[in-house]
């Protein structure tokens, strides 16, 4: 499968609790995209890189979470101290170099109990 | 005014019908315009993408833009159960450029009667 590939695909966690989420993309492709997405409502841009550069983070984004791509490829998101709020798809969506098309992995369903 | 916005549903239509969903978007200067399908429980994949006015086809779907009413929408020619779905639009560049963020609507959902 050459898709981008999301790990876990469910995460069940307690408020307060740390977690992170794991995303490969396709390969070769440089950029990366984090997004969010509850029910009934369309993807919420959280965060993209390019290579291993952040170059924008939602302002939305409150300072609980954090993401990183330190190599360039497979990039991570933590939560810190998850609130009920959190409870969303967790979506990565990577693009290959010179095209606009993005192009997403399966997600990564949390529920904050 | 909300950046993406795509008319109310949801969309009932029956087999072998055209669906037609309709999108506008708020940044005059935005460049890229896609469609994205989902399933219930799934995520978007993309089903087409358009950047220039006018009409792209893909098969069964055809992209139409009009930068100028700043509207962009989706025929789904002989409608299939299997097309029964949530349609989201989605827009980046303008002012963010090309390679920026995604902003989505809402999303229509369609139904395909047999």
């Amino acid at each position: 499968d050459t898709g981008v590939s999301q790990d876990p695909r469910h995460k069940i966690t307690k408020r307060g609790q740390n977690v992170t989420f794991r995303c490969d993309p396709i390969s070769e492709h440089n950029r990366l995209y984090w997004y969010r997405q509850t029910l009934g409502q369309g993807p919420e841009f959280l965060t993209y890189f390019q290579n291993e550069a952040q170059l924008e983070k939602s302002r939305l984004l409150s300072d609980r979470f954090s993401a990183e791509r330190p190599k360039g490829s497979f990039s991570t998101l933590e939560i810190q101290r998850t609130e009920q709020g959190d409870s969303a798809m967790y979506l990565c969506a990577s693009s290959p170099r010179g095209l606009r098309e993005q192009f997403f992995g399966p997600g990564t369903r949390l529920t904050v109990l | 005014q909300k950046e993406v916005e795509q008319n109310s549903g949801p969309l009932s239509v029956p087999e072998g019908a055209i669906a037609s969903l309709n999108c506008t978007y708020s940044d005059r200067g935005s460049q890229s315009f896609f469609w994205y399908r989902q399933y219930s429980g799934k995520s978007p994949e993309l089903i087409m993408s358009i950047y220039s006015n006018g009409d792209k086809e893909d098969g069964r779907f055809t992209a139409q833009l009009n930068k100028a009413s700043q509207y962009v929408s989706l025929l789904i020619r002989d409608s299939q159960p299997s097309d029964s779905a949530t349609y989201l639009c989605a827009v980046n560049g303008g002012s963010a450029g090309a390679n920026s963020k995604l902003t989505f609507g809402k999303g229509i959902t369609l139904s395909v009667r047999p």
